[in-house]
């Protein structure tokens, strides 16, 4: 069975603080991939990364960062110098590339304070 | 990136009543359709699954015969609510994928908010 969780329901920050939104995974394929999406209060998902299992490497882009460690099944989204157009639900989700179905994680709900 | 769009954007009815939601995508032809679910302040959750001529694979616990899902073309899939009631209310999002499957072909539709009354 596959599975995303996010424990984090709610973070609150205030502007240009450094945040971390948790994901861990469970999957029995070997194969995957793990992506994050952003959804702002006008509900439409925006794409922030894809990542699939066979590289590990972590990833910057601009003010984000992506922290992928296979061996405790993490797929963690670093913001950098938040700012309030940050504050959204950011969503972490899985695809094993055997199906075709993507699972997401119950979301967490960033506030970035002025 | 892939344009996709959903109409309408908000729908109010009354209890009882069916409404049909649209998903095309614009600039691309979609093989696969998903459709997905978002109560407030929930996760996605994923309804159906339809590839174009198919009929539609429901996930366990959503009611085939309630949310009607036609994928009669590559550009266009709808979703029908019947005999809607307030518990069904909420925000529907489709997904369509291109062919060859893959997480770089999965685009997303701006949503449809339902509330029923």
């Amino acid at each position: 069975a596959q599975k995303v969780t996010q424990a984090q329901t709610e973070i609150s920050v205030v502007e240009k603080e450094d945040v971390t939104l948790d994901c861990v995974y469970e999957t029995r394929d070997t194969t995957y991939y793990l992506f994050w999406y952003k959804q702002p209060p006008s509900g439409e998902l925006v794409f922030l990364i894809r990542r699939n299992s066979f590289d590990e490497q972590n990833e910057i882009s601009g003010r984000y960062s992506w922290n992928f460690q296979k061996s405790t099944s993490s797929f963690n989204f670093t913001i950098t110098a938040s700012q309030v157009v940050d504050s959204a639900v950011y969503f972490c989700a899985l695809r094993n590339t055997g199906g075709f179905k993507t699972i997401f994680g119950a979301g967490t709900r960033l506030f970035v304070k002025a | 990136g892939a344009v996709v769009s959903q109409h309408p954007s908000r729908v109010i009815c009354k209890s009882g009543t069916s409404v049909k939601i649209e998903c095309r995508s614009l600039d691309f032809q979609a093989t696969t359709m998903f459709w997905y679910r978002q109560f407030p302040k929930q996760s996605l959750m994923l309804m159906a699954t339809s590839n174009e001529g198919s009929k539609a694979t429901y996930e366990q616990g959503v009611e085939k015969d309630k949310f009607l899902i036609n994928h009669a073309s590559l550009t266009l899939s709808t979703l029908t609510v019947t005999s809607a009631h307030p518990e069904d209310s909420s925000f529907y999002i489709c997904s369509p994928e291109t062919s060859g499957g893959g997480p770089d072909t999965q685009y997303f539709g701006p949503g449809t908010r339902l509330t029923v009354l």
